[in-house]
């Protein structure tokens, strides 16, 4: 019973360097989010896909981009990566974007 | 711009104490709200969902009201235990969105 699963849980990469972030969710869900979450920020919307072959930004999307692979994964892309985007990513799914969501256990990524 | 604020930021409590948890919102045009805990380390985990047209839910010992009108939400929890020591934050979906806006939490702690 995996729900949504984060791969890495933990990365430290360099200024300027790139990854991406992997979600799988196997709930059959049509919605998929990316948020960060920072102390004193509360959890931020990065992007989100309604359904597969749809994405939208969210309310922190700058230096990211998003793939909707297939229904059950929604990756996302740091290009040059910032010492600003260390946190905790979230990802997760819901039924529908009405429904309550399904979270996975999170990435912490630094950025030295 | 929706705004989610939840009070307070932290609550200590003993064991077996009935709490209430308190969160407000700007805009009351709203299609759900919904309440999370989320344990240290880990994601989040819904509890309740209230649909607009709802009053309140109920799910074992937890109890969630909603009044759109006031904007205002609470989350009661009876009988408090130390297992339910964890970060409670409630989110909201405004109409006519598809996306979540988060408050930054209120963390709780019972103790034995």
């Amino acid at each position: 019973n995996a729900g949504v699963t984060q791969t890495p849980k933990f990365q430290v990469l360099k200024t300027g360097q790139s990854m991406t972030l992997q979600c799988a969710q196997d709930m059959n869900h049509n919605s998929m989010y990316w948020y960060r979450q920072d102390p004193g920020m509360g959890l931020r919307l990065i992007y989100y896909s309604a359904s597969e072959g749809t994405t939208d930004k969210g309310e922190v999307p700058n230096g990211y981009n998003v793939s909707r692979l297939n229904k059950r994964e929604f990756s996302l892309r740091l290009e040059s990566a910032a010492p600003s985007q260390t946190s905790v990513y979230f990802c997760a799914s819901s039924a529908t974007t009405g429904e309550p969501q399904h979270f996975g256990d999170g990435t912490r990524l630094s950025i030295l | 711009k929706q705004e989610v604020t939840q009070i307070p930021a932290a609550l200590s409590v003993p064991e077996g104490e009935n709490l209430v948890l308190n969160c407000s919102f700007t805009d009351s045009a709203i299609y759900n709200l919904q309440w999370f805990r989320q344990d240290p380390g880990k994601g989040l985990t819904s509890l309740l969902l209230i649909q607009s047209s709802q009053r309140e839910q109920t799910s074992g010992r937890l109890n969630a009201s909603l009044d759109k009108s006031s904007g205002r939400s609470t989350l009661y929890i009876a009988a408090s235990q130390p297992g339910d020591s964890a970060t409670y934050l409630c989110a909201v979906r405004d109409l006519g969105y598809s996306t979540l806006t988060f408050g930054k939490g209120t963390m709780l702690l019972v103790s034995p």
